[in-house]
This record gives C-alpha cells, structure tokens and sequence, in this order.
C-alpha cells in the first residue's frame, strides 16, 4: 500500500516569507509527527497530532511554527517569516494508535526546505 | 533531558565485516529503545527495538540488547553487505510512545 506522502520534495524560499509543508499519512493512521533533521543531525520532534488535536506541540520552536490537521488526516505544517536556520528536511511520520507498544511510525520521505 | 549518544562516522568496514554501532543513552523512566536505517534517497525505516530492559532486537542479521547497567543498546552485525551501507540512527521512546529521540546518526559504508 502507499506510504507517508510529503509535498513538495523540495522547496527553496527567501528569507522572510511563508511556507506551506503537507504530509499524507497511511490511510487510517490516526496519529501523525513531525520531525525536522538539520545536516549531519539526527531528526528532532515538533509537534504529533492524535486525531484533529495536537496532542503535544512542546517540540515547535518558536511562534512561526504552526501545524494542522483538520480532517484527522492530511496535515500542514507552517511556517511564517522564514529565516536561514529553518532550513532543513522537514519529516512526517503517522502511526496507527499511539500509546500500544507496538506504536511503529512510519516515516515519509521529507521535504528539503532551503531559506535563502 | 531524555538523550541518545551514538558513535560519530562514518564507519567504513569490507563486506563480510564484523560491525557494531555504538549507543548510549539518557533517560529517566523505563524507555524503549529503537534502531532505525535511512538508506541513501529513502525514508526512515524501523530496523529493529527493544521495549524492556535485557530484551534483544533482531532484523535483517543487525541485533541489539537493551542494557540498562551500561544505558547502552549497542548495534551489531556478523557480517556486513554493500547493501547493508546506509545511515544508522538510535532512538528512545517513552511511555506513550508519542515522539522520539534521535542520536545524530552514523553513516556505514561498506565496500565490496
């Protein structure tokens, strides 16, 4: 079956605008991550989703980060006012119940964001 | 805070070598423990994990135990293949498995 979906792969930016990250999770995964990984880093938690609600957000760095997921399905994740240290690849996982052991998340395959 | 340390590579080694990838970790608690592999242009893929302490992972011929003594889950394999060359990561989870911690990933190259 498919896989975690993320568009666009890449996305090259300028300092100070908008961006939009989507992430299709595997169909009927009701939880969904995201993670950034900066070069040569492992990936860091932002924020995971159980349903339509953000379950824990406590990863999200500053205000320009913001993320939805108003269907319980497909997410966005923001970015508003772009600096160069957002640059990244920006990774999507979704599992399909949170909190069992046996709680596998799968991972997309990023969208390399570049702020220039 | 929660962390995981994981030897720095790259690591490069002839196939048919003798590989381990060293992970320590920081936790309070009783986490689960988790490999995870990214070869080159795809994914993150779950290798393999231990959710108890003494508890033995094992996927593809890569194993890992869980020591909690030693807050190591050490990966090792008998005999490495040019495809087995990716980059590795450690991760912990803890109690509801909601988000993980990386280690900074160790890339194997492995030569024919």
């Amino acid at each position: 079956g498919a896989g975690v979906s993320q568009t666009p792969s890449n996305k090259v930016t300028e300092k100070g605008k908008y961006v939009e990250l989507r992430c299709d999770p595997i169909s009927g995964h009701t939880a969904l991550y995201w993670y950034r990984q900066s070069l040569g880093q492992g990936p860091e938690f932002l924020i995971y989703f159980q349903g339509t609600g953000a379950a824990d957000d406590s990863g999200l760095p500053n205000d320009r980060f913001f993320a939805v997921r108003p269907e319980g399905s497909v997410s966005t994740l923001k970015i508003q006012r772009t600096e160069r240290g957002d640059s990244a690849v920006y990774l999507c996982a979704s599992s399909f119940l949170a909190g069992a052991s046996y709680n596998e998340q799968f991972f997309g395959p990023g969208t390399r964001l570049t702020v220039l | 805070g929660d962390s995981v340390t994981q030897m720095e590579g790259p690591v490069t080694l002839s196939e048919e070598a003798f590989l381990t990838i060293n992970c320590t970790y920081t936790a309070t608690g009783y986490p689960s423990l988790f490999w995870y592999v990214q070869y080159p242009g795809e994914g993150l893929q779950l290798l393999l994990k231990a959710t108890k302490a003494d508890d033995k992972g094992s996927n593809k011929g890569f194993e890992a135990t869980y020591r909690k003594e030693t807050t190591s889950f050490h990966l090792e394999k008998g005999s490495v293949q040019v495809s087995d060359s990716a980059v590795y990561f450690c991760a912990l989870n803890k109690g509801n498995f909601n988000k993980f911690y990386f280690g900074s990933g160790t890339k194997l190259n492995v030569k024919p």
